[in-house]
């Protein structure tokens, strides 16, 4: 009975460089939903996708970040041409049904030398 | 913007000890109240989601109670363990289109043997 999945747990990128953030999220759960966690922060929403629809993107930075949840596969959350500001923990939820309980994955934490 | 805040910031309490602390939110546009409870390195695990003014729910020594006029929420965790040190975040989810969630910054309980 897996949870939600995430990988890598630990993502090392020089500045410039891209991230590629994999989520896996409960088997047969459709909605999934990615957080931020900047150092001394709560946990902040970014984008809430269906499968092949991005639903909310509202936070997100506009440039620079995507995320897709393709028909087939892991959702993944891009981030090209890394900034030091970007490092933080990359959390995944997923739900089986939109408003109900979101189950998070143990997070991507993301360091920008 | 949304704001919701939670409180104590930390506690320390010992060993058989019962302790309570409080998650505020805007008391419009209410649809949720989730509670989570989160170990250092490990996925946040849902405690409990409530919607309806009144409400109370429990699970083991651990409860919650829910006022949504006024916008708040106690989460009360009685005779402390151990086990129990975590950091309890509570999220607002306004419902929507979205059900994005709205994260406090948590409240961390450290309890003593």
């Amino acid at each position: 009975n897996a949870g939600v999945m995430q990988n890598p747990r630990h993502l090392v990128r020089r500045r410039g460089q891209e991230a590629r953030l994999r989520c896996s999220p409960v088997k047969g759960h459709s909605h999934v939903y990615w957080y931020r966690q900047l150092p001394e922060e709560g946990l902040k929403f970014m984008v809430y996708l269906q499968k092949e629809n991005i639903i909310d993107e509202s936070g997100m930075p506009k440039e620079r970040f995507s995320a897709e949840f393709p028909k087939e596969g892991p959702s993944i959350l891009r981030i090209q041409q890394v900034v030091r500001g970007d490092s933080a923990a990359y959390f995944c939820a997923s739900s089986g049904v939109k408003g109900n309980i979101q189950y998070f994955g143990a997070g991507t934490r993301l360091s920008v030398l | 913007i949304l704001n919701v805040e939670q409180s104590p910031q930390s506690l320390h309490v010992q060993e058989g000890d019962s302790t309570n602390f409080t998650c505020s939110f805007p008391s419009s546009n209410f649809y949720a109240l989730h509670w989570y409870r989160w170990e250092t390195a490990k996925s946040p695990e849902a405690l409990f989601v409530m919607t309806l003014n009144g409400d109370e729910k429990k699970k083991g020594r651990i409860s919650a109670t829910l006022n949504t006029k006024e916008g708040y929420s106690y989460l009360y965790i009685k005779g402390s363990q151990p086990e129990d040190s975590a950091t309890y975040l509570c999220a607002f989810d306004s419902g929507g289109s979205n059900y994005k969630l709205t994260f406090g910054k948590g409240t961390l309980l450290t309890v003593n043997p």
